[in-house]
């Protein structure tokens, strides 16, 4: 069972160009969600999935586009990278319904010069 | 808007000694609190769970209390041993908001030998 993985790791982009991080889980939880992480800012919402085939915006989804691809994965993609973007992105995935406990991906370190 | 906040933001203490984390919130309409742990470059790890209806939680060394109406949640470390070093985050889910977090930034702590 590896739970939740994330690529790439590691990332540096130019401003203005895009990538897409990847997510997936193998404990077949309906709901899954990307966060960042700055510091000073804690853990922020970006996007997140309640069941395959539906989205939400967060707290804060400008700049950000997300895909349930399947009950598996949930990527999320930068369509046009800017220095605010830089941060940590964590993806997570829980039940729906019961206690909705989150478990972590280990991260994605992104930064745009 | 629920604002949860973690006090003290860091936090040095010898080893074998007995400690108390804090976290607030503003909204008590919470469904349930989850205490996390965040080792350095690394994903979030889910310590305890407590129910809105539960007072506490415990696991191992690990106790969690919750006092809802007052807006109030500790994270009690008995013994405390290097390997405790990390930064602990506390997020709450609200009853209104499905399975969405509020996190606050966290709590480093530093056990040393």
């Amino acid at each position: 069972n590896a739970g939740v993985t994330q690529t790439p790791k590691f990332q540096v982009l130019k401003t203005g160009q895009s990538m897409t991080l990847q997510c997936a889980q193998d404990m077949n939880h309906n709901s899954m969600y990307w966060y960042r992480q700055d510091p000073g800012m804690g853990l922020r919402l970006i996007y997140y999935s309640a069941s395959e085939g539906t989205t939400d915006k967060g707290e804060v989804p400008n700049g950000y586009n997300v895909s349930r691809l399947n009950k598996r994965e949930f990527s999320l993609r930068l369509e046009s990278a800017a220095p605010s973007q830089t941060s940590v992105y964590f993806c997570a995935s829980s039940t729906s319904g019961g206690a909705w406990r989150q478990y972590f991906g280990p991260g994605t370190r992104l930064t745009v010069t | 808007k629920q604002e949860v906040t973690q006090i003290p933001a860091a936090l040095s203490v010898p080893e074998g000694e007995n400690l108390v984390l804090n976290c607030s919130f503003t909204d008590s309409a919470i469904y349930n609190l989850q205490w996390f742990r965040q080792d350095p470059g690394k994903g979030l790890t889910s310590l305890l769970l407590i129910q809105s209806s539960q007072r506490e939680q415990t696991s191992g060394r690990l106790n969690a209390s919750l006092d809802k109406s007052s807006g109030r949640s500790t994270l009690y470390i008995a013994a405390s041993q290097p390997g405790d070093s990390a930064t602990y985050l506390c997020a709450v889910r609200k009853e209104t908001s499905g399975s969405r977090l509020t996190f606050g930034e966290g709590t480093q702590l530093t056990v040393n030998p």
